[in-house]
């Protein structure tokens, strides 16, 4: 069966400092893979999506994920995270033909000042 | 402008009611979505509809009834309600359902069961 792992349920950090979040996807092909971020009491964003060509994909927001597909990872980065990135984040695949989103468990992420 | 709107946003009712929950999205799309974020935060999906037609219908207990009057509206009607049904659900739309499209969601709707 195929899942989303995300391994970090909670991330603390310091406004300004870089952001990695992890995402990894168990399936027998590449996915077509998805970051969407959910602000508190809101509904979800995408971020940026990967399917195909360059595994280095740039997102809204200032971004950024890298697809490895030796290590079936899609993780997120951010080079320094603002206070208003503090939300929750969710890495999400789709197997099929009509766009089942399968998501990982979330990340929530804290920014400290 | 909205483009994904969902009424109501917060919804409090007593268990064995039925209730309903709307969404409308703007956008032109053809293929609308329901899914259920559970007090864990973990979204899954329920249901999908593509122009009007039903196309993925996840395990779901039949007295969840998506209705989809038109393309632009996706309704959710949920009979005998229980406490696990308490929950936040979301209502997405995409252009056409492929795999590659962009889902937008709405704001969603917390449904608190008593």
């Amino acid at each position: 069966a195929q899942s989303v792992t995300q391994p970090d349920i909670h991330i603390t950090v310091s406004e300004g400092a870089s952001l990695e979040l992890r995402c990894n996807y168990s399936y027998g092909a590449t996915p077509y893979l998805f970051w969407y971020v959910q602000s508190p009491g809101q509904g979800l964003q995408l971020l940026l999506k990967y399917f195909s060509g360059d595994t280095l994909v740039q997102g809204i927001k200032g971004f950024e994920a890298e697809f490895k597909r030796s290590q079936s990872s899609f993780n997120l980065r951010k080079p320094s995270v603002h206070w208003s990135d503090a939300a929750e984040y969710f890495c999400a695949v789709v197997t099929d033909s009509w766009g089942k989103l399968q998501f990982g468990a979330g990340t929530q992420v804290v920014v400290t000042p | 402008d909205t483009a994904v709107s969902q009424t109501p946003k917060y919804l409090v009712t007593q268990m064995g009611n039925d209730k309903s929950i709307k969404c409308e999205q703007n956008l032109g799309h053809d293929t609308m979505y329901w899914y259920k974020q559970d007090s864990k935060k973990f979204l899954k999906i329920m249901f999908s509809y593509n122009n009007k037609e039903l196309i993925i219908n996840e395990t779901v207990p039949n007295r969840f009834s998506p209705k989809s009057p038109d393309k632009a509206h996706l309704n959710l009607h949920i009979n005998s309600l229980e406490l696990g049904d308490s929950a936040v659900y979301f209502c997405a739309s995409s252009q056409g359902g492929a795999p590659t499209d962009t889902q937008y969601f709405g704001p969603g709707t917390r449904l608190t069961v008593l």
